[in-house]
């Protein structure tokens, strides 16, 4: 499965649109890009998940550029229960291997 | 509408002595996955079952092992416990588990407590 690198800590404010990026430069044709997040400690939880185009669901949007190399996750209108560790997971298999993810905090 | 249940949610044990975790997915969902995240870690794969036949292993101890039922629960079984198993223990389950384009739905998890 493909390496994913996103940045460890962001800050949004709360009403504001979240953008976490991912970098996966070594994703290859079959491999889909999912995101999950973990809220401190709970099983994490999933959001979205697309191959090449763009994808757009009640919780987020993914943007995935045209080469497939990164990806962006975007939280339209982000609330207090946004904050959370993001995961984005390059797959072939359906079996999820964590990184270490983006903490996102959202403030007041 | 129901979720993964995993039991039970907290559990201590000794050195040395052995530990049975439960998960019952989602009904008709037909693939369970087990993920250990250790104190400030993130998830880690250890085993995937698809229709009572493991389907993927990841980094599983030895000393572990796990099967999926006829009833498509699954239990883990844990042997000569260690400290460093002390650990969230994590079911999560999908339907139609090989197929890609699925989402895993994870139940909250079994704390685990070795002394």
């Amino acid at each position: 499965d493909a390496k994913t690198t996103q940045p460890p800590s962001m800050d949004c404010a709360e009403g504001r649109a979240a953008n976490l990026p991912c970098n996966h430069s070594t994703i290859s044709g079959n491999e889909y890009v999912y995101w999950y997040r973990q809220i401190h400690s709970q099983g994490p939880q999933y959001i979205i998940h697309g191959l090449k185009n763009n994808e757009t669901n009640e919780m987020a949007s993914l943007i995935i550029t045209e080469d497939r190399k990164s990806s962006t996750l975007i939280l339209p209108h982000a609330t207090l229960r946004d904050t959370a560790v993001y995961y984005c997971i390059v797959i072939w298999t359906n079996n999820l291997f964590f990184g270490t993810g983006t903490r996102l905090t959202v403030i007041p | 509408a129901a979720g993964v249940i995993q039991s039970p949610r907290h559990l201590i044990k000794e050195k040395r002595e052995t530990a049975t975790l439960k998960c019952y997915p989602i009904p008709r969902h037909d693939t369970v996955y087990w993920y250990q995240q250790g104190p400030g870690q993130d998830p880690q794969f250890l085993i995937s079952f698809y229709e009572k036949m493991q389907s993927d292993k990841g980094s599983i101890p030895d000393r572990f092992s796990a099967q999926q039922f006829s009833d498509y629960h699954s239990e883990l079984n844990m042997s000569s416990l260690e400290l460093g198993d002390s650990a969230l223990y994590f079911c999560a389950s999908s339907l139609e588990g090989l197929a890609i384009d699925n989402e895993q739905f994870f139940g909250p998890g079994t704390r685990l407590t070795v002394l």
